[in-house]
Order: C-alpha cells, then structure tokens, then sequence
C-alpha cells in the first residue's frame, strides 16, 4: 500500500524566512501534486510534477521531485503571512483505467508577522 | 463560473437517517471522484468515476454509495449515518487520464461539511 509522508506536520516561520516541506512516498510513481488549503476551504492545486527532475516555480514557491529518491520538495522563500495554509503533496497511480491520488498528512504553515 | 460544485455546503443531521451530496462540473472532464477529509484533515479518496462508469472503489462501507446521471454529475448518497461519517467530504473532476497518456490535476469543489449528531 502506498504511503506518503509529509514532514513537518506543522511549521511556524516568520515573514522573509525560507524552509522546505518535504513529501517521501514509498512505490514508485514519476506524477505528483501539491495543493494548497485554506482554512474552511476547498484544494487549490499549485504545481504538477510529472518527471524525474521536474522543477516548477510560482511566486515565493518551488517545487521539486525526485523519483529515483521518492521525493518532493515545496521550497518556501521569503515567506509572507499570505502563504499561511495547509500544504498538501498527493501521488498519482495511474493503473490503466483511473488516476488513484493518495495525499500526504499535510503540512500546517504559519508564517507569523 | 464555478467549475465544480456541491450541495448541500453544510448538513446536520440525525444518526440513522440518509442523505445526499450533489456534485456537478462544468469543466467537461470525464471523470469524477468524490474524497473524504477526515477531522485530522487527512484526505482519502472514495470513488472515482471515468464517464458514468464506477473505476475505483475504495474500502468503503456499503451504505455509500455514488451514482452518476452524466458524466457531469457525481452524487454521493448516504444511508443509516454514522457518528463517523462526520467529515468533509470533497467532489473533484479530471481529464480522463487515459487521453494522450497525460495526467491532469484534479479539480475540488468546495467541500459538504456534514455533522452526524
């Protein structure tokens, strides 16, 4: 069975600070998401990693995966109070006829003033 | 325009009794999903369906379950609730990921919070 791991579970930084979330998976898979939740709201999806390598950029926001190491990384730089949500990373496994995502246990962000 | 909606947005209700969530997208994926979030915000997919047709069913009691109309909509019903069907339960929509081999991200709608007292 497929697990997926985010660390840390909660994360509190101050404005202009920079820290990574890290999301390790056990099965091989070379598709990942991160998704982004506010409090009371629905998944906004941020970035989609779809190879070895793959390193995508928005904002104060960078992610990363490594397949062969069976992780991905959200880079935070220069955090601002905005940024506060729960992050989520899910991997896809494509069986053939369905997309099966299996999220990580998040990650709280709070970036204090 | 809301590319993918729920109602009811928040249910209360009675153990014992059955409801309905109601899902629709307008995006023209074809496939739909619906997931539940726990109170420890853990995410854990339920169902999937790829153009009306049932693909995934998770571990899932019995007294879930999902029926598709069209491709457009996915409903969730719910008999004889439980104190831990209490959750959020999200709807979500993708591309059938069999077109051209490319995944596509899946798209929530805003989430049914239901409180089973």
């Amino acid at each position: 069975e497929l697990k997926v791991e985010q660390n840390p579970l909660f994360l509190s930084m101050q404005e202009g600070k920079n820290y990574t979330i890290y999301c390790n998976y056990s099965t091989t898979s070379d598709r990942l998401y991160w998704y982004r939740q506010d409090p009371g709201k629905s998944l906004e999806s941020l970035f989609v990693l779809l190879s070895n390598g793959a390193v995508k950029q928005e904002g104060r926001l960078m992610a990363s995966l490594d397949t062969k190491a069976r992780l991905s990384t959200l880079h935070i730089t220069a955090a601002v109070h905005d940024l506060s949500a729960t992050y989520f990373c899910a991997v896809d496994i494509y069986t053939g006829t369905a997309s099966k995502l299996t999220f990580g246990t998040g990650t709280r962000l709070q970036v204090t003033l | 325009d809301t590319a993918v909606s729920q109602t009811p947005k928040y249910l209360v209700t009675q153990m014992g009794n059955d409801k309905s969530i109601k899902c629709e997208q307008n995006l023209g994926h074809d496939t739909m999903y619906w997931y539940k979030q726990d109170s420890k915000k853990f995410l854990k997919i339920m169902f999937s369906y790829n153009n009306k047709e049932l693909i995934i069913n998770e571990t899932v009691p019995n007294r879930f379950s999902p029926k598709s109309p069209d491709k457009a909509h996915l409903n969730l019903h719910i008999n004889s609730l439980e104190l831990g069907d209490s959750a959020v339960y999200f709807c979500a929509s993708s591309q059938d990921p069999a077109d051209g081999g490319a995944l596509e991200t899946q798209y929530f709608g805003p989430g049914t919070r239901l409180l089973v007292l």
